[in-house]
């Protein structure tokens, strides 16, 4: 079993739908949370930075966790065609100990 | 955020040849530097954690001799591939993160093409 599950996709959505991206994992010692977007050819952008359990919100963007059920989630709002991109989920258990990432999920958001 | 770059973005080489990679953190000093792998469609894979003043600490299945990870400075890392072949043709990315962070900031990638 993997560390971390991502749902590679391909998600399609229209523009303006909302968006949920999920990730699960098995290691709970990860306490620290982020999500990365990623647009062909280039490399990771980190959109979220999370540690504790609940939502964080910034724009468009919330990242929810839930450490109970290891369980997290980013949900973008309004969705644009700009967004279309891979979506990579990433943890760790902090300090400089290694950080573990999803293989990421395809979105398009169709105009 | 932080600011992390990386030269070439773009590589081609024959086989047999070395290549070196630069990974610069631009706007921060970075005591801990990341060198990933990624493949087509596919997620990153951590290749070795490089520390400044000290060597890399290399992940398993990565040829520490092939992969050569020099971090000389707080804002400098080199991964130099020895001795190319066209199985390492892909996208190497380089990370860093700022002193007493976790979240890491990525460079934008160097696509290896090994001829």
């Amino acid at each position: 079993q993997k560390e971390v599950e991502q749902d590679p996709g391909p998600l399609s959505v229209p523009e303006g739908a909302i968006v949920s991206l999920n990730c699960t994992y098995s290691n709970s010692a990860f306490q620290y949370f982020m999500w990365y977007r990623q647009y062909s050819r280039k490399g990771p952008e980190l959109l979220m930075y999370t540690y504790s359990s609940g939502n964080k919100e910034d724009g468009r963007f919330t990242a929810q966790v839930d450490k109970s059920s290891k369980y997290i989630s980013l949900f973008i709002r309004d969705s644009q065609p700009s967004d279309s991109a891979t979506y990579l989920c990433a943890m760790t258990p902090g300090g400089y100990q290694k950080v573990t990432f999803g293989t990421g999920t395809k979105l398009q958001v169709i105009p | 955020g932080a600011v992390v770059s990386q030269h070439p973005s773009r590589v081609i080489c024959k086989s047999g040849t070395s290549v070196k990679i630069e990974c610069r953190s631009l706007d921060f000093q970075a005591t801990t530097m990341f060198w990933y792998r990624q493949f087509p469609k596919q997620s990153l894979m951590l290749m070795a954690t490089s520390n400044e003043g000290s060597k890399a600490t290399y992940e398993q299945g990565v040829e520490k001799d092939k992969f050569l990870i020099n971090h000389a400075s707080l804002t400098l890392s080199t991964l130099t591939v020895t001795s190319a072949h066209p199985e390492d043709s892909s996208f190497y990315i380089c990370s860093a993160s700022e002193p007493g962070t976790t979240e890491q900031y990525f460079g934008p990638g160097t696509r290896l093409t090994v001829t």
